[in-house]
Order: structure tokens, then sequence, then C-alpha cells
């Protein structure tokens, strides 16, 4: 089955730069690549989302990247705020939909003011 | 509100005992997922269900079972319950088919506690 593995665990950065975290999956046949943000007792939360034909994705402040050939994926936030501060989950699925998705184990980002 | 609903929000119980979980899945969707997440680590995949039919299974034993139900809505049932139960369930809710082809609206979640 598929295997997501998420680096790193931890990551603390200054509020204003940039965070950058990273993913691989094992199962070529993964097409849909979906972040969430978990913030403490919370629901997971859709941030961004990416689809095997899509190089690059861009939401304001918000990117994801995919290399569908190296399967790996990644999450980049700019100019960094104070509710940045979040649980990040990037996850796999083969398809977009009702499939289900393999999630990472985890990114806490601590956004330092 | 995201239009997925999870009840109870907390639960204790003991070991050996069952216990249900509840998901209302947002409106126009026909597919609920549940996870389970484990303090500290990323949700792990139980199950789906389709139309009322099961639609794939994660690693989980046959003492986890569900149901949905015409409207849609979904329990998550887990008998003889053990300490390593204990994590918050996650209900996603979605759908599969059709132009209304979603991704994953997750409910908040029932906090369940075995002591």
């Amino acid at each position: 089955g598929e295997n997501v593995e998420q680096h790193p665990s931890t990551l603390s950065v200054q509020e204003g730069d940039s965070a950058v975290i990273k993913c691989t999956y094992s199962d070529s046949a993964s097409n849909y690549f979906p972040w969430y943000k978990q913030e403490l007792g919370k629901r997971p939360q859709l941030i961004i989302d990416i689809r095997s034909n899509v190089g690059e994705k861009k939401d304001q402040r918000i990117a994801v990247t995919l290399n569908k050939t190296a399967k790996h994926f990644s999450l980049h936030i700019t100019e960094t705020q104070p509710e940045d501060s979040a649980v990040y989950f990037c996850a796999a699925s083969k398809r977009f939909g009702n499939e289900k998705l393999t999630f990472g184990t985890g990114t806490r980002l601590t956004i330092i003011p | 509100e995201t239009g997925v609903t999870q009840s109870p929000t907390h639960l204790i119980k003991t070991r050996g005992q069952q216990v249900t979980l509840r998901c209302s899945s947002q409106s126009g969707h026909n597919t609920v997922s549940w996870y389970q997440q484990a303090l500290g680590q990323g949700p792990q995949f139980i199950f789906q269900y389709y139309r009322e039919e099961e639609n794939g299974r994660g690693n989980f034993p046959p003492r986890f079972s569900g149901l949905q139900f015409p409207n849609y809505s979904s329990e998550l049932n887990v008998n003889a319950l053990e300490l390593d139960d204990s994590a918050l369930y996650l209900c996603a809710s979605s759908t599969g088919s059709g132009l209304g082809l979603s991704g994953y609206t997750f409910g908040s979640g029932t906090r369940l506690t075995v002591v």
C-alpha cells in the first residue's frame, strides 16, 4: 500500500520568513496530494491541494510543488505569520473524490514572533 | 461551519466495553470515511462507506465496524475496547461521483479515552 513520509517533524521559523515542508510517497498510482492544517484540538482543514497533471499551485502565501518522477511534493509558506503555527499534514490518494487518503506523520510548525 | 457533525465530542470508556460514534455528512455528500488519529500521529484510514456499502477498509481488526444510513449519515462501532483505541476519531464526507466530485470535509472528531 501507499506510504507517505513527511519531514521535518518540527519546524521553527521567524515571523516573516518562509517555511518548507516536504513529503515523499511510494505508490506511483497516487494522483491527488492535499495538505491539511490542524490546530490544537480542531479538525484538519484543507489548505491547498494539487493533482498529478499540475507541477505547481499557488494560493496567496501558500504554494505546493509536485515532482511525480521523484515522487515528492512540498508545501511552501511565505511571509509566515503567528497564525500559521499549527500541525501540517500531507496526504496522498489515487483519486480526488472518495478515494482514501494516506497521511504523513505531520510537521509541527512554530512561528516565532 | 463545515456541515460535518460528529457526536459525542468526548467519551470515556472502560477497557472491554463497546462504543458507537456518529457522523452526519455534509449536505450533498454520499461518501463517509472514518479515520483514527492517535496523539501526535497522522490520521489512519479505518474504512469508507459509499451509498450504504463498505467501500474500502484499512488495517483495522473486525471489532471496528460501521454502518451508513440512507441519509448518508454513519456510525463507527468498536467492540472489546483496548487502551490503544484511545484516539481522536475523525469522520470525513465527500462525493465520489458525478459533477459534484469533491474532496474531503472533516468533522471535528470524537475524542475517545479508554481507561
